[in-house]
């Protein structure tokens, strides 16, 4: 099983739109975790760390359900600028990067 | 963004050249580290730099070869690769914490897009 595992998508959405997907982690005694965004040819920004049960940034909202071993990231009021590259992170350590889900926000 | 930069942003090069990849960051963190990005694959870790010294090397072959002379700088040099070797080159840097609490995270310079011929 790999240490991370993500939906490769691409989610396509209109605009305005909510979106959510999931990540599966291998695990069980990760800690802390991260969603970061990855534009086309762009380097990995963090958009959220998950510690506890969940996390909520505006239009975004991370969740961890630690016994199912996932963590969630929902997008409400899509935006076209919200087009991007998802990259789930587990911190065991080191991190560890999922292959990432794709989002497409179409006008 | 100026918090970690990296040269060059492109570099084309054939097998048998050597080049090195330069990071700088700006942030007055204490770990430094090296990863490949290959298309529609996760970011494999290469090398970890803690205050200057190497704590990890993920079975990297020895045509990668790291140096970090102080904790601001990183350095990835190249020779004889091959073209599966082709790939962005992220740095990345962070404040790794001793005790626990918040996690480690990482701050991405822009890439080195690297492509061997």
């Amino acid at each position: 099983r790999k240490e991370v595992e993500q939906d490769p998508g691409p989610f396509n959405v209109p605009e305005g739109a909510t979106v959510a997907f999931n990540c599966t982690y291998s695990n069980s005694a990760s800690q802390s975790f991260f969603w970061y965004r990855q534009d086309c040819r762009k380097e990995p920004k963090l958009l959220m760390s998950v510690y506890s049960s969940g996390n909520e940034d505006g239009r975004f909202t991370a969740q961890l359900n630690r016994a199912s071993q996932y963590i969630s990231l929902l997008i409400r009021d899509s935006k076209l600028s919200d087009s991007a590259t998802y990259l789930c992170v587990v911190n065991d350590y080191k991190l560890s990067f999922g292959a990432g889900t794709t989002v497409t926000v179409r006008a | 963004e100026t918090g970690v930069t990296q040269t060059p942003r492109h570099l084309v090069m054939g097998m048998t050249n050597k080049k090195s990849l330069k990071c700088e960051q700006h942030l007055g963190h204490n770990a430094m580290y090296w990863y490949k990005q290959s298309a529609k694959k996760p970011l494999e870790l290469m090398f970890v730099y803690n205050f200057k010294e190497q704590t990890e090397n993920n079975s990297v072959p020895s045509r990668f070869s790291p140096e970090c002379p102080n904790s601001s700088h990183l350095f990835l040099h190249l020779h004889t690769l091959q073209p599966e070797d082709s790939a962005l080159y992220l740095c990345a840097s962070s404040q790794v914490k001793t005790s626990g609490g918040e996690g480690n995270t990482q701050y991405f310079g822009p890439g080195t897009r690297l492509t061997v011929l």
